[in-house]
């Protein structure tokens, strides 16, 4: 049962452009969603994360955007850079502090000049 | 400290062969946790440890799998009788108790069982 659903697959944006990646949850006991960034040959690195009580989070050109109701949140990068042509992955944990983390299947992102 | 250290980096194994894997976790977190990520997958949970006690298994880890963390310091992945299913990246990460810092994770050790 794949708990995290995320999309696109991959992505190609322009330099400058916004790249914007969705993903949605069915587990309703998640309670702490972060975004992983993981670069070829190295292993996911935390990015950003939010909590659901908190509508959107921003850290740099990175924001994260999520909907309670509709169990969904979304990853925004601003301005994007060739460096930040990674492949993105959503989580999500569920309460009592970061134990197993469900992982979305990712998204390929490739920011062209 | 450089992280959550990974050995080796890469393991090319023949099917039906034992294999070792062997993590060194950030010195001061006392989580640990073993994940399997497929190509164009994202990783999956397989088994996690507070200091040495193991507390949660997946059902992914059979009884071919062990994992064991002495000391509650580094851990080892043990996989028996190797399948070629079993080809994948095994990725280590640590952190603290409670932390809401994230998993630090290590490089992996990309598996291929031929």
């Amino acid at each position: 049962q794949q708990q995290v659903k995320q999309s696109p697959q991959s992505l190609i944006v322009q330099k400058g452009g916004i790249s914007i990646i969705n993903c949605a949850y069915e587990n309703t006991a998640f309670d702490y969603f972060p975004w992983y960034q993981q670069f070829p040959g190295k292993g996911p690195a935390l990015l950003i994360a939010i909590r659901p009580d908190v509508s959107e989070k921003k850290e740099g050109r990175f924001t994260i955007s999520f909907n309670k109701s509709a169990k969904q949140f979304s990853l925004h990068i601003m301005d994007s850079q060739p460096g930040d042509s990674a492949t993105y992955f959503c989580a999500a944990t569920p309460p009592g502090g970061y134990q197993k983390v469900t992982f979305g299947t990712g998204t390929k992102l490739q920011v062209i000049p | 400290d450089t992280g959550v250290s990974q050995d080796p980096r890469h393991k090319i194994t023949k099917r039906g062969q034992n294999v070792t894997f062997r993590c060194d976790p950030i010195s001061e977190h006392n989580r640990l946790y073993w994940y399997r990520q497929t190509l164009g997958q994202g990783p999956e949970f397989l088994t996690y440890f507070q200091n040495e006690a193991q507390l949660e298994k997946s059902r992914l880890l059979s009884d071919r799998f062990s994992a064991e963390r002495p000391k509650g310091s580094f851990s080892t992945l043990e996989i028996q009788r190797t399948e070629q299913g079993d080809s994948a990246m095994y990725l280590c990460a640590s952190s603290y108790t409670g932390g809401q810092a994230g998993y630090t994770f290590g490089s992996g050790t990309r598996l291929t069982v031929v």
